[in-house]
């Protein structure tokens, strides 16, 4: 499986915006690019995915390199409530076997300060 | 908004007790997970399921069982707990085959087997 690395941790100041980066030098064509975050003492959450263009919600939104081999996270205005684990996963949209498994790495911890 | 739920948030036991962790989602998904999470191992897959009376095995399946008898019911079975199942226990589920979906947490469940 294609693998991630990601900082280990991040600090940004309140209400400005942080970008969280994710290397993913071996994706493979097939692989779609997924953000999770994991507040304290909760389960992880969905955050925003996307393929090869850059993608936009309600969180965030993510930048996807041209050649796919790296992407940023993107929070406008960080807020106290966004400090948690970032995590930056790929999943093979090309088969079946795996299933849609989902394969966690360590994350970036992101610091809120006031 | 779908939704993750599983039974305790808290649970104490005995070792070598019968534990048993559930997990129901109210959206009609095919595909349940159960992960564990413990701290400088991050999250691992222990179990899934991509329909009802199916069941796959995750990273870490020894010491545990899996009991998928309705779509949206997930049950994780401890058949004797020991001390080194202490730990962080997340319900998740999707929806389809492909990677493309996202996934839904539920929020947790603290076992500390005694």
């Amino acid at each position: 499986d294609a693998k991630t690395t990601q900082p280990n941790s991040m600090e940004s100041n309140e209400e400005e915006p942080v970008h969280l980066p994710c290397n993913h030098s071996t994706i493979s064509g097939t692989d779609y690019i997924h953000w999770y975050r994991q507040l304290p003492s909760q389960g992880p959450e969905y955050v925003i995915h996307g393929l090869t263009s850059n993608v936009n919600n309600r969180m965030a939104s993510l930048a996807i390199a041209e050649d796919r081999k790296s992407s940023t996270l993107i929070l406008h205005r960080a807020t106290l409530r966004d400090a948690a684990v970032y995590y930056c996963i790929l999943r093979d949209a090309s088969t079946t076997d795996s299933w849609g498994k989902l394969q966690f790495g360590a994350g970036t911890q992101v610091v809120v300060t006031p | 908004d779908v939704k993750v739920t599983q039974s305790s948030r808290y649970l104490v036991k005995r070792t070598g007790e019968k534990v048993f962790l559930e997990c129901v989602q109210d959206m009609d998904h095919e595909n349940m997970f159960w992960y564990r999470q413990d701290p400088g191992l991050g999250l691992r897959l222990i179990y899934f399921s991509y329909d009802v009376k199916m069941k796959e095995k995750g990273d870490i399946p020894e010491g545990y069982s899996v009991s998928r008898e309705k779509k949206e019911r997930f049950s994780l079975i401890l058949e004797s707990a020991s001390t080194n199942q202490t730990s962080m226990y997340l319900c998740a589920s999707s929806y389809g085959q492909r990677g493309a979906r996202g996934y839904t947490f539920g929020s947790g469940t603290r076992l500390t087997v005694v």
